[in-house]
Order: structure tokens, then sequence, then C-alpha cells
């Protein structure tokens, strides 16, 4: 069936270095790729998103980049701080089931060492 | 309201015990998804809501979960005979609809079955 990867599971970083987060998806078909943040015991709130047509995109410090013949995309923060310790779920929808559930990554804790 | 609201915000049902949860999606959001979410991993796709119409109930994970939006708007998910492996923050999420369009989270019911 539709799955996802995440990894790594856990990332620590010093502020101000740069954090990359990785997934792989199954389904050649998905063409939509959110990433949401989750602080504890908050809502996941979406920070970046990227479509199937697009090969990179950028927000401020934050950037995705989507290889559709790999099956891969990527989560880039530059610079970080304190405030972008939660954890990051990828996903991907839009696959041959036709419908637009996300099938979310397993998660990534990120933490930034002041 | 401004955002999605999901009530209650936490629940302890005995096993055994019925439970409802309910969602409240933005107004005017066709799409409406319900999501399990275990400690520490990410949120499992359980059902999609297009208006009132249930479109796919592909991951309700067994026939005691019923899920229903007799109206379009607000949704419940009822669990019936409750077990411990229910135990999990079931989230809520809606969209404006259409394919890749940004799903909007509520903060969750965390439901803990003893």
């Amino acid at each position: 069936g539709e799955n996802v990867e995440q990894h790594p599971s856990t990332l620590s970083v010093q502020e101000g270095d740069s954090a990359v987060i990785k997934c792989t998806y199954s389904d050649s078909a998905s063409n939509y790729f959110p990433w949401y943040k989750q602080e504890l015991g908050k809502r996941p709130q979406l920070i970046i998103d990227i479509r199937s047509n697009v090969g990179e995109k950028k927000d401020q410090r934050i950037a995705v980049t989507l290889n559709k013949t790999a099956k891969h995309f990527s989560l880039h923060i530059t610079e970080t701080q304190p405030e972008d310790s939660a954890v990051y779920f990828c996903a991907a929808s839009g696959g041959f089931s036709g419908t637009y559930k996300y099938i979310f990554g397993t998660g990534t804790r990120l933490k930034v060492l002041a | 309201g401004a955002g999605v609201s999901q009530s209650p915000r936490y629940k302890v049902a005995k096993r055994g015990q019925d439970v409802a949860l309910r969602c409240d999606p933005i107004s005017g959001h066709v799409s409406l998804f319900w999501y399990q979410q275990a400690l520490g991993q990410g949120p499992e796709f359980l059902t999609y809501f297009q208006n009132e119409a249930q479109l796919d109930k592909s991951g309700l994970p067994s026939d005691r979960f019923f899920a229903e939006r007799p109206e379009g708007s607000v949704s419940t998910l009822k669990i019936q005979r409750t077990q411990q492996e229910d135990s999990a923050v079931y989230l809520c999420a809606s969209s404006l609809g259409g394919l890749n369009t940004e799903a909007f989270f509520g903060q969750g019911t965390r439901l803990t079955v003893v």
C-alpha cells in the first residue's frame, strides 16, 4: 500500500546550523507534498508544501526539494532557532487512490540547541 | 470560529464504553478528514468526507468505528466498545476541497481507554 518513510527520527543541531529531513514515498502518482510542524500537545501546522510540477520551493529560512524520479523530497531549515524545535511530519497526497488523504511519515523530532 | 475545533480535548473511557468525538470544521470547508495519532507516530488516515458524503473509510480499523457528517458541516467520530488499543489522539482536519489544498488541523481529542 501507500507508504511514506521519513529520516531521521531525531535530529539535534546547534542554533544557527542547518537541518535537513528526508522523505521517500511509494505511490508514484502522488502529486502534493506538505510539511507539518507539531509542537508538544498542539495541532499540526503547515509550514510549506510543494506540488509535483515544481522541483523546489523556498519560504524565508525553509525550503523543500522534490525529486519525482527518485520519489524523494526533503525539508531544509537554515539558520535554525530554538523555536524551530518541534516534531516535523512530511506527507504525500493525490495518489492512485484518487482521494485527498495524506499519508504521513513517522516524524522527526528536531532539537535546536542554544 | 477561526479554526477547526474539536471536543472534548480529553476523554477517559472505561474499556467497553462507547465514545463520541466532535469536530467543527472551518466554515465553508468542503473536505473533512479524521486521523488517528498514536504516541510518537505520525497521523494515520481514518476517513474522508466531501460535504455529507463519506467517500473513503478505508482507514477505519474495525466496525466499532463509525463517522458521520449529516449536514456537511459538523462531524462525529464514534467508537463503540472501546478497547485499550484505541487510546490515541484523534485529529480532525478540514480543507476547501479539491486536489492539493491545505488541510487545517484541530487540536485533537486525546482518548485514553482504561
